[in-house]
């Protein structure tokens, strides 16, 4: 079946540190992957998103590569802010109307 | 203007009611989802609906009745509500074409006590 597997939370980082979030996904067929953002009492946002193979998506200083061969899309970020406090979530879609989400990864940045 | 809307925000309400919960879209897209999201932030899918046709039921009980009276809109009802259905829940919509972003509500809180 398909599938999206991030890593447990919570991640807890001082300001300026770097970001990874792992995320890694089964699909039959070529899926394309997203990262979306969940702020407090708010709904999810999409942050990034990468449609084929080695498609790197960007925004606002996050980055995440779409790795076919290791069936991979993690999240990155070279110097965090404590506004980019959040849970992210890595979902799949094979274009069938659903969405696969991963279980959510929070992340505390301390100032 | 608020693209993806649902109401109410937050629902308190007693074991064994029935409560809806509406969504509305105003971006024109065909397609509409419901995810309930837990306590642990788990987010599950329950219902698609692609132009008001259900296209995907998760294996939810049958006390959940979506309902889409045209596609812009798709509420959910509740029947004989029960202490495990305490989540938040997301209403999405995406675009008629090809894979692309899903754009949500703001999600509604739902409280069983």
């Amino acid at each position: 079946g398909n599938s999206v597997t991030q890593m447990e939370g919570p991640v807890t980082l001082s300001e300026e540190a770097f970001l990874t979030i792992n995320c890694t996904y089964t699909a039959t067929g070529y899926p394309s992957l997203f990262w979306y953002v969940q702020y407090p009492g708010e709904g999810l946002q999409l942050l990034l998103k990468a449609t084929k193979a080695d498609d790197k998506g960007s925004n606002k200083g996050f980055e995440a590569t779409y790795r076919k061969e290791t069936t991979s899309f993690h999240l990155e970020k070279g110097s965090v802010q404590v506004s980019d406090s959040a849970v992210y979530f890595c979902a799949l879609s094979l274009g069938t109307y659903k969405y696969i989400f991963g279980t959510g990864t929070r992340l505390k940045v301390l100032a | 203007d608020t693209a993806v809307s649902q109401t109410p925000k937050y629902l308190v309400t007693q074991m064994g009611n029935d409560k809806s919960i509406k969504c509305e879209q105003n971006l024109g897209h065909d397609t509409m989802y419901w995810y309930k999201q837990d306590s642990k932030k788990f987010l599950k899918i329950m219902f698609s609906y692609n132009n008001k046709e259900l296209i995907i039921n998760e294996t939810v009980p049958n006390r959940f009745s979506p309902k889409s009276p045209d596609k812009a809109h798709l509420n959910l009802h509740i029947n004989s509500l029960e202490l495990g259905d305490s989540a938040v829940y997301f209403c999405a919509s995406t675009p008629p074409a090809g894979v692309t972003e899903a754009f949500f509500g703001q999600g509604t809180r739902l409280t069983v006590v």
